[in-house]
């Protein structure tokens, strides 16, 4: 069946440190690729997407690759700040309809000054 | 503009009473999305409304928990009978259709004595 499976948290950084969070998952088709942000006290919203192989997603300076060959979707930035602590969520669309998202368990990241 | 909302914010209830949760979506979205999410885990998929209908009821965890919606607009969650594994944050999404991003409430926080 579909799934996705990220990183544990929490992640602890300093500011201005390179960031990545793991991002894998198994599907039948050929599903989309999201990464949501839940920041304190908000609701989810939408980070960055990727429809297809190959396609990178960027958003305020993260970025994610939709790779097939590891079924991965990586989240990167290069210079974290304080604002950028909050839960991150990966998730992907069924290849069929895209409606039934199925999400990871989400990743704290915590930045400190 | 107006952006998903949800009602209540927090409901505490006793084991065993039935409760609503009320979802308003974004207008103009014909598509709309009941999740929860326990603590500590990723979002889990409930049920997908297009319009009034409702496509895919694979998620709902039983057949204490129903949904409707009325006028392609308002949908109420229902809980009958609640039990203390019920105990989670339910989030409403809208999107425009099926297959656009989902924009999300900010959930209602659900506690069961």
């Amino acid at each position: 069946g579909n799934s996705v499976t990220q990183m544990e948290g929490p992640v602890t950084l300093s500011e201005e440190a390179f960031l990545t969070i793991n991002c894998t998952y198994t599907a039948t088709g050929y599903p989309s690729l999201f990464w949501y942000v839940q920041y304190p006290g908000e609701g989810l919203q939408l980070l960055l997407k990727a429809t297809k192989a190959d396609d990178k997603g960027s958003n305020k300076g993260f970025e994610a690759t939709y790779r097939k060959e590891t079924t991965s979707f990586h989240l990167e930035k290069g210079s974290v700040q304080v604002s950028d602590s909050a839960v991150y969520f990966c998730a992907l669309g069924r290849g069929d309809s895209n409606y039934q998202l199925i999400w990871g368990a989400g990743t704290k990241l915590i930045i400190k000054p | 503009g107006a952006g998903v909302s949800q009602s209540p914010s927090n409901k505490v209830t006793e084991k065993g009473k039935d409760v609503e949760l009320r979802c308003d979506p974004i207008s103009g979205h014909t598509a709309l999305y009941w999740y929860r999410q326990s603590l500590g885990q990723g979002l889990e998929f409930l049920i997908y409304f297009q319009g009034n209908s409702a496509p895919d009821k694979s998620g709902l965890p039983s057949d204490r928990f129903s949904a409707e919606r009325t006028g392609g607009s308002v949908s109420t969650l229902t809980i009958q009978r609640t039990q203390q594994e019920d105990s989670a944050v339910y989030l409403c999404a809208s999107s425009f259709s099926q297959g656009h991003e989902q924009y999300f409430g900010p959930g209602t926080r659900l506690t069961v004595t």
